[in-house]
């Protein structure tokens, strides 16, 4: 069975606040990715990573970065956290073509 | 430009048959997915098509027409655990990095009652 778990259900953090979120599989998937989901806008691609080191920007990459060092883990940093961050943040993993996903993270940023 | 386009809200009765439908609008096409997402969830894959036709998977079916740019979810027998959001999502062929992108829709809260 395939898992993917993320660092915190819930955090809470202060506008302009340094944010790690922390992603990590356990099926040796080279694609990873985050999103994040907003009410009425549904899953929209952060960044992605097809390989360690590699990365990729998504379609809102403004306000964050990532790492990736290893490939069983996916960062996502926010370096200065603002108001309008405040979502669910989702990270995925595949092989091939079927996404799995972590149960996600919602942040609020005051 | 790209878009995908599904309901926002539907509900049904329990035992019922509902269609969830979802269209798009991609730059390119390879492939689309449902996906379920209970509240405060995770996302999990329901089905992939890339060809035209239906692809039946127990109370669960889905339908594609790649030239009216055009899918649909079926949901048999209706229980009140399917109560959720279901994402359709399109795997764009334009490659980045070797992998093609998906794009979700918003997705459709379906409410089953008694």
């Amino acid at each position: 069975d395939v898992k993917v778990t993320q660092s915190s259900r819930y955090l809470v953090k202060r506008t302009g606040e340094k944010v790690f979120l922390e992603c990590v599989q356990d099926m040796d998937h080279e694609n990873m990715f985050w999103y994040r989901q907003d009410p009425g806008l549904g899953l929209r691609l952060i960044y992605f990573s097809y390989d360690v080191k590699m990365k990729e920007k998504g379609d809102i990459p403004e306000g964050y970065s990532v790492s990736r060092e290893k490939k069983e883990r996916f960062s996502l940093i926010l370096e200065s956290a603002s108001t309008n961050q405040t979502s669910m943040y989702l990270c995925a993993s595949t092989l091939s073509y079927e996404q799995y996903f972590g149960p996600g993270t919602r942040l609020t940023v005051t | 430009g790209q878009n995908i386009d599904q309901p926002t809200e539907m509900t049904a009765t329990e035992g019922a048959i509902v269609q969830i439908n979802c269209t798009y609008q991609t730059s390119g096409f390879n492939g689309l997915f449902w996906y379920q997402q209970h509240a405060g969830e995770a996302p999990t894959f329901l089905s992939y098509n890339v060809l035209d036709g239906l692809e039946e998977k127990g109370r669960f079916s889905s339908f594609l027409s790649r030239s009216k740019g055009y899918s649909y979810l079926l949901l048999k027998e209706l229980q009140m655990k399917d109560s959720a959001s279901y994402l359709c999502a399109v795997r764009d062929s334009t490659k980045a990095g070797g992998y093609n992108k998906l794009i979700f829709g918003a997705g459709t809260r379906l409410a089953v009652h008694p």
